[in-house]
């Protein structure tokens, strides 16, 4: 079945940047969208944006415009989000979720990477 | 604080049927479809209502999704231990031309 493996976690100081993979198979990758999501310790869901994996166009949440870059490659069906200029209430599990094919711009997200936890301490 | 409201906590007996709420306003829940997720203690979320009232293959009919105006509900009938999680609803804002979610809401199951 679809599967999305992402990258193991991270320990940042604050100020610096990460940058997170997620590793699609078993469907088209250029087809669909993918989101990032983000769950700050005993915290809610947060969007943070999607991209489209075949035009490389990119949407992301307002809180985070000017710091997330969204980047795919298609050779190898990964998507990728980086954060810069972390803080240390950016400490929270990242997830990569499929979104629908291209042509449903506001469809569900499934399935969802596994996660990863990215901790900013000093 | 979330877009989305949803009521922090929610229980049950096995058996027994529980709803769980998520209120919105006309730029999210009132102009577009709600989603509703699962998460089991340490896993990631899982979808489980799409489309306001559609369960992907897979998820028992236990499960159920409705629609009213600006709210949504999500009704789980015949309660089981594994039922035991954290619920999420989920809409696109138009005007924040962004998706945005409910608190979540942890089922207990007694």
């Amino acid at each position: 079945q679809v599967q999305l493996v992402q990258s193991g976690a991270e320990v940042k100081k604050p100020g610096a940047s990460v940058k997170v993979s997620c590793r699609a198979s078993r469907y088209t990758f250029t087809g669909y969208y993918m989101h990032w999501v983000r769950q700050a310790p005993g915290q809610g869901l947060e969007w943070m944006g999607w991209i489209n994996p075949n035009s490389g166009g990119t949407n992301y949440a307002q809180r985070f415009q000017g710091r997330v870059t969204m980047t795919r490659d298609t050779s190898i069906s990964t998507a990728y989000m980086e954060l810069s200029r972390l803080r240390s209430d950016d400490t929270a599990v990242y997830y990569c979720a499929r979104g629908e094919q291209l042509w449903v711009a506001k469809g569900w997200f499934d399935p969802w990477g596994q996660g990863t936890l990215v901790t900013v301490s000093s | 604080q979330s877009v989305l409201t949803q009521p922090p906590s929610a229980s049950g007996t096995p058996g027994q049927r529980v709803t769980i709420s998520c209120s919105g306003s006309s730029s999210n829940i009132g102009s577009n479809y709600v989603y509703w997720y699962q998460q089991l203690p340490g896993t990631a979320p899982k979808l489980l209502i799409y489309r306001n009232d559609q369960r992907p293959s897979g998820v028992p009919d236990r499960f159920s999704g409705s629609k009213s105006g600006t709210s949504a509900s999500l009704a789980i009938s015949g309660l089981r231990s594994e039922d035991e999680a954290d619920y999420y609803c989920a809409a696109w804002d138009d005007s924040l031309s962004g998706w945005v979610f409910g608190g979540g809401t942890r089922l207990t199951v007694l």
